[in-house]
């Protein structure tokens, strides 16, 4: 199973929006409205984001938000803030009765 | 207070075999799915492995399959990864998590580490 596809880096400045893609096929991304979206800090584990393509579990910002159109989904941060500055994965289940992670997405706030 | 605590990793040789733990408090743990997740050095996520709620269901990543073991033991708490055969590639922080019925690691360890080295 291929990891998904995100961009290696996105950098925006503070009070922006920036979009991370995360591409996949119909066996993952396309096949299922289960697409999850972590984000990490350095040293840190992982924390969900965004599940169900564009639910935000309790306590996570309304500046996170995603969404999905075929094989692709996507996470938007908009009002982006310095401490937004980390690690983005995305994940999907699989046709395989699997999971896949995206290859992740670095997040530079300049 | 929902908690889950790793413990296990530590430095084996190739070919080696390790078992982890994940004591797991604050929800009711065997209700949800369970999973591991690791992190190469400078590296991004990977799934290894989930299980289900009542042991019977439990997949693999290829990576791993044959090599690793995914259990649990509801009366205490706990998931476990077996692993043998290591090999550098092992080589990782492994993060337990619980796998929500949306396919999502809502909760996550803060990790062991384990080196596969000679």
């Amino acid at each position: 199973q291929s990891a998904l596809t995100q961009p290696a880096s996105v950098s925006g400045s503070p009070g922006q929006s920036i979009t991370i893609s995360c591409s996949g096929t119909s066996s993952d991304v396309g096949g299922y409205n289960y697409v999850s979206w972590y984000q990490q800090h350095p040293g840190k584990a992982p924390k969900l984001l965004i599940s169900d393509v564009s639910h935000r579990p309790s306590g996570i910002s309304d500046r996170f938000s995603g969404s999905k159109s075929g094989n692709t989904a996507s996470l938007t941060i908009s009002g982006l803030q310095a401490e937004d500055e980390a690690d983005y994965y995305c994940s999907s289940p699989t046709s395989r009765s699997t999971l896949v992670f995206g290859g992740g997405t670095k997040v530079t706030v300049v | 207070q929902v908690l889950l605590v790793e413990s296990g990793g530590g430095l084996v040789k190739p070919g080696g075999s390790l078992r982890l733990s994940c004591a797991a408090s604050g929800f009711s743990f065997s209700d949800f799915y369970m999973g591991w997740v690791r992190q190469a050095p400078g590296k991004g996520l990977e799934w290894v492995s989930y299980i289900g709620a009542s042991d019977y269901t439990f997949y693999y990543a290829d990576s791993v399959k044959g090599r690793f073991t995914i259990s649990r033991d509801n009366a205490k708490n706990s998931l476990y990864l077996q692993m043998s055969n290591l090999r550098a590639e092992d080589t990782a922080m492994y993060y337990c998590a619980e796998y929500g019925y949306n396919y999502a690691f809502d909760i996550w360890g803060q990790g062991t580490m384990v080196t596969v080295s000679s």
